[in-house]
């Protein structure tokens, strides 16, 4: 089983701060690096899909980057709100694994007033 | 719209029962996908689908089974062999290589 890690595991932050997360993948036979945003009683929506060393993405006021090298991606809010409350999941995809994709435990994240 | 259909949205287990959990997509996505999400943990793998008539053993598949008859429908069943069944149950689909997976709404399983 592969292991991929975010951290901090939770966070708590107030509106206009800007904050950032991290996923650690293994850094070996990389393929894609996904990155979904989890709210309450809503399911998973994606936000980015990252292939290459160097990607950045970006969705509004949501950033993404991507070291395939060393194995880590950040993603990055600007200026939160409490609309952005919610557990952000990455995937890692390892070459030749079909379609699986391994997912690591969350980064969940509070925005207040 | 097109979309991930899971039903039930609870669901409750006797002891020695089978149960089983539906998922439906109109996407038209070839492969389909099941997860289990318990507290404190990510989203594990129990099957997959690449294909019609086709599936594949996830990370935790002991207790579980499925079949893949149309492209549309991947059910899953909760066998008795399952010692801890209750959790929240994720179905998720998409097209391959760099596209995200989709996801259902979820059932929660809970034991009698």
């Amino acid at each position: 089983i592969l292991n991929v890690e975010q951290s901090p595991q939770s966070l708590h932050v107030q509106e206009g701060d800007s904050t950032n997360f991290t996923c650690s993948f293994p850094s070996s036979n990389f393929y894609a690096l996904h990155w979904y945003r989890w709210e309450t009683a809503k399911s998973p929506e994606a936000l980015f899909v990252m292939t290459l060393n160097g990607d950045e993405k970006k969705k509004g006021r949501i950033s993404a980057t991507l070291n395939t090298k060393e194995g880590y991606s950040y993603l990055y809010i600007k200026g939160s709100q409490p609309e952005d409350s919610a557990t952000y999941l990455c995937a890692f995809k390892r070459g030749g694994t079909a379609s699986k994709l391994t997912f690591g435990t969350g980064t969940r994240l509070q925005v207040t007033l | 719209d097109g979309g991930i259909t899971q039903s039930p949205k609870y669901l409750f287990r006797k002891e020695g029962q089978n149960v089983t959990l539906s998922c439906e997509q109109n996407l038209n996505h070839d492969a389909m996908y099941w997860y289990r999400q318990d507290p404190g943990q990510g989203l594990r793998l129990i099957y997959y689908s690449q294909i019609v008539n086709d599936f594949q053993k996830g990370d935790i598949a002991e207790g579980y089974s499925v079949s893949r008859e149309k492209k549309e429908s991947f059910p899953l069943t909760v066998t008795s062999a399952q010692k801890n069944p209750t959790a929240f149950y994720l179905c998720a689909s998409r097209n391959p290589d760099y596209q995200p997976q989709h996801f259902g709404d979820g059932t929660r399983l809970s034991i009698l």
